[in-house]
């Protein structure tokens, strides 16, 4: 069974606070995507991480790509309460047998408090 | 401009009443996936069409059927919608296989 643990499940915390996720597999993914739901809308996409050891950055969100393409970080500068939201990542399996499969991860509810 | 289009937003039905769900996406995308999210929880795979390739996700219960009758538009069918089956309803598409999946907003079912 293929899983991609992501942790922590659950983050409460002041606004001005960094804060990290986690997403860690003993498999390799050809890619691994990272989303923002907020409650009642369908997942949006905030980034796609495809090379080992790449950094991607979007304003205070950095996202990093482990370099053996098995794990993944989302590290949040200065939360605002807009970061709120459940954070979700999901990697595709480099694998004949996983030809369409995203692999989720459990998700993050992150709230920011003001 | 919306890329992927979910009707409707919010879905009342009855228990043992069919209802169908809609997506229809912009993107010229050639797989579209349908998923069940329920509270808080990772989307659950329950199918997808790779052009008209239909591929059924092995515990996916009967109950949920999909047609795809053209590239744009995808449906999801609940022949005898269950107390359990109310959730988020994802409808999602990728150009290829193991490509960035891109959501549409979502439809809430209540079953009563």
């Amino acid at each position: 069974t293929q899983l991609l643990e992501q942790s922590p499940q659950f983050l409460s915390i002041q606004e001005g606070e960094n804060l990290t996720v986690y997403c860690n597999s003993s498999s390799v993914f050809s890619s691994l995507q990272w989303y923002r739901q907020e409650p009642g809308e369908g997942p949006v996409l905030l980034v796609t991480v495809v090379t080992g050891g790449e950094v991607k950055k979007l304003k205070r969100l950095t996202f990093q790509f482990g370099d053996a393409r098995k794990d993944s970080s989302l590290h949040i500068t200065a939360a605002q309460p807009g970061d709120t939201g459940l954070y979700l990542c999901a990697g595709a399996l480099n694998s004949p047998d996983s030809n369409y499969q995203l692999i989720w991860g459990a998700g993050t509810k992150l709230i920011i408090k003001p | 401009d919306a890329m992927v289009i979910q009707n409707p937003r919010y879905q009342v039905t009855q228990f043992g009443k069919p209802v169908t769900l809609s997506c229809s996406q912009t993107l010229n995308h050639n797989v579209m996936y349908w998923y069940q999210q329920k509270s808080s929880q990772a989307p659950k795979l329950l199918f997808h069409y790779y052009d008209k390739d239909f591929n059924n996700e092995a515990d996916t219960p009967d109950n949920f059927q999909s047609r795809r009758p053209n590239t744009s538009f995808c449906f999801l069918d609940i022949r005898s919608p269950g107390l359990g089956d109310a959730a988020m309803y994802l409808c999602a598409t990728s150009r290829a296989q193991q490509e960035t999946q891109y959501f549409g907003p979502g439809t809430r079912l209540l079953v009563l």
